[in-house]
């Protein structure tokens, strides 16, 4: 376990379904990420938060949204969509210190997204 | 973009020999590497770091080695185990960036 823990492990929806993905850290770290990892690709980083702030939205379609209420908790909110979507998604939680002072980030087990 | 690259998709060792991996980063500006491992069905986890003012590092079984002048990183693992066979990825950040950046990744196959 790396204190980082994804719900759910599987998910099928349709392409017209609204579903949310979840992800809890308890590691104390101050940002949380969202990855995709779809096969042979490098992980894509979709979307960071540090101390709660979105600072990074590598322009991911408006069909996920992000949402982090507090620094323990992120989620995914899914909505209409495509089948080309379905993937490997990954939460990350890491202690940003600031310039040379970074730290590994530790990742969830994901959720596999299948949009049929 | 930030890119970091790997020179083999897939690599077999036989158990119990050495393994290495190479990955080749594009932004001299990188100030800390990790390597990743992740298994089938899992999330990717950590092996082991470095940062830019070394050139080596050992952990358990496992060295990485940092060659800023040709921006090159390995990982090399000793006496390879059958429990060794994953993916493994090289990640880097960079002093103003809020994250990781990802290479895709080598398959390694240990043969028993």
């Amino acid at each position: 376990e790396t204190g980082v823990t994804q719900t759910p492990r599987h998910l099928v929806m349709g392409m017209t379904n609204k579903k949310s993905l979840k992800c809890e850290q308890h590691l104390g770290h101050n940002a949380m990420y969202w990855y995709k990892q779809s096969a042979k690709k490098p992980l894509e980083l979709m979307f960071v938060y540090s101390l709660e702030e979105r600072v990074e939205n590598n322009s991911v379609p408006s069909r996920f949204s992000p949402e982090c209420p507090n620094s323990s908790h992120l989620f995914l909110h899914l909505h209409t969509l495509q089948p080309e979507d379905s993937a490997l998604y990954l939460c990350a939680s890491s202690h940003l210190q600031g310039q040379g002072a970074n730290t590994e980030a530790f990742f969830g087990q994901g959720t596999r997204l299948t949009v049929v | 973009g930030e890119s970091v690259g790997l020179h083999l998709p897939t690599l077999s060792v036989q158990e119990g020999d050495n393994s290495i991996i190479n990955c080749a980063y594009s932004n001299s500006a990188s100030d800390y590497f990790i390597w990743y491992k992740q298994e089938s069905g899992k999330g990717p986890q950590f092996i082991i770091d470095i940062r830019s003012n070394m050139d080596k590092r050992q952990g358990q079984r496992v060295t990485v080695l940092l060659n800023k002048t040709v921006k090159h990183l390995s990982l090399q693992i000793a006496a390879t185990q059958p429990g060794d066979s994953a993916v493994y990825f090289c990640a880097f950040t960079l002093p103003w960036a809020n994250n990781l950046f990802f290479g895709t990744g080598t398959r390694l196959t240990v043969i028993p």
